[in-house]
């Protein structure tokens, strides 16, 4: 299957600071990839769709100048959590699809705590 | 948009089968997915129905029937290894982005 890779796995920072966050597709070109988050015990939500070469589209209620995305190209988005706060320690998970129908494949995961 | 729902938790004995169900209510239907997750990492893909009916890979089979907006994942031979959380996700007509259940953890014990 296609391999999406994900990092830092983990990051902890200070209340106030910014983290990013890289997700490449490391064998196959990804024109949109996808950011969700997910608190404990619960589902995975989407926070935005990350379109190379134009801005990303964010969901409702998903501030996007806290979430900052950014895909400069084919097989690399990057997600920047500013001004980061206790309330946004979460698991931060990007995913792509090689073709439209295929099914999505997830990086590992960052796991973010703020403190 | 969607409604999906799965039960919360559900425990098994290892060797058993278990079927962990889902329905939704979409706005057209194009696809259903099943991921496995174990805790701290992310999704891996078990599954994908877009037909009314059964695919098996496996230990694991999923179902699905579109009338109904339902579908199953049965678990056969179950290992401790299955201990996991189980999540449905669907996509609706005209998307290719699926939205995903609250996942279904499951407690394999000896």
């Amino acid at each position: 299957g296609a391999v999406v890779s994900q990092h830092p796995s983990w990051v902890i920072c200070k209340s106030g600071t910014s983290v990013k966050i890289e997700c490449r597709s490391l064998d196959f070109q990804a024109t949109t990839m996808f950011w969700y988050r997910q608190f404990p015990k619960q589902s995975l939500m989407l926070m935005a769709t990350s379109n190379e070469g134009s801005k990303a589209t964010y969901e409702q209620g998903v501030e996007k100048d806290k979430f900052l995305i950014n895909h400069a190209s084919l097989t690399l988005s990057t997600l920047t959590v500013t001004s980061a706060h206790p309330e946004d320690s979460s698991f931060y998970i990007c995913s792509a699809n090689p073709t439209v129908n295929t099914e999505a494949f997830f990086g590992q995961g960052t796991r973010l705590t703020v403190v | 948009g969607q409604n999906i729902d799965q039960p919360t938790e559900m425990t098994a004995t290892e060797g058993a089968i278990v079927q962990i169900n889902c329905t939704y209510q979409t706005s057209g239907f194009n696809g259903l997915f099943w991921y496995q997750q174990h805790a701290g990492e992310a999704p891996t893909f078990l599954s994908y129905n877009v037909l009314d009916g059964l695919e098996e890979k496996g230990r694991f089979s999923s179902f699905l029937s579109r009338s109904k907006g339902y579908s199953y994942l049965l678990l056969k031979e179950l290992q401790m290894k299955d201990s996991a959380s189980y999540l449905c996700a669907v996509r609706d007509g005209g998307s290719y982005i699926p939205t995903f259940g609250r996942g279904t953890s499951l407690i394999v014990h000896p």
